[in-house]
């Protein structure tokens, strides 16, 4: 099983400031990587597929980057609505496995 | 638009038994792989169970492996997960999700609201 860890745990900042989410995988998965946000309540919503594609109606100020087995996930100039869990998640074998989640919460 | 609507959460007693659907609109339905997944609370996503959109293609996470079994009637454009054995740490909220493509889960593109399934005495 591939295991995914996030860092940092709790990120805090304010909103136009800039955020940096990293993603490292226990094994090389190329770019099968995913990201993933979710809010307070809500279900999650894909952002990010094969570590760069940004998913149907993601703002351009999200990006991912990365391949391997180590990746990013940046956020330019915060806004209110961005302040939530993010998840990884690997394709590339079963089981799917995600990240413990880094919480961007607002400083 | 896509929508997924998850019911049949409930309170159950360890060892019982419980059924969850998912109806999908906004799409052709059988074209796509399906999942669950599951978050206990206060804690992070935990993949269960995706089938692929003919039907084949069944995975399991071993966690629910022999217990859980993920099913679909493309007719009535619904997927369902027939849990069975509950223990106390099945007590989630399960999502249904979408896949992009017919066979297996790359990633999850649209997600349910969840059901919520307390297990416990």
């Amino acid at each position: 099983e591939i295991v995914l860890t996030q860092s940092p745990a709790t990120l805090s900042l304010s909103p136009g400031e800039g955020a940096t989410l990293s993603c490292r995988a226990s094994q090389n998965i190329y770019i099968h990587l995913a990201w993933y946000q979710q809010r307070p309540g809500q279900a999650p919503r894909l952002l990010i597929y094969d570590a760069t594609n940004r998913a149907t109606g993601v703002p351009a100020r999200v990006s991912g980057s990365g391949s391997g087995t180590d990746f990013t996930l940046t956020i330019d100039s915060l806004e209110p609505e961005d302040f939530a869990v993010y998840y990884c998640q690997q394709r590339n074998s079963w089981p799917r496995t995600f990240g413990p989640g880094t919480k961007l919460e607002m400083k | 638009e896509v929508q997924l609507v998850e019911s049949g959460g409930d309170l159950v007693q360890p060892g019982g038994s419980l059924r969850l659907s998912c109806e999908g609109s906004g799409f052709t339905f059988g074209a796509y792989g399906m999942s669950w997944v599951r978050q206990a609370p206060g804690k992070g996503l935990e993949w269960v169970s995706t089938l692929s959109g003919s039907g084949g293609g069944i995975h399991y996470s071993d966690s629910v492996q022999g217990r859980f079994i993920i099913s679909r009637d493309n007719s009535k454009n619904t997927l369902y997960l027939e849990m069975n054995s509950l223990r106390v740490d099945d007590t989630a909220v399960y999502y249904c999700a979408k896949s992009p493509v017919v066979v297996g889960a790359p990633y999850f593109e649209y997600w349910g609201q969840g059901t919520l399934v307390t297990v416990s005495s």
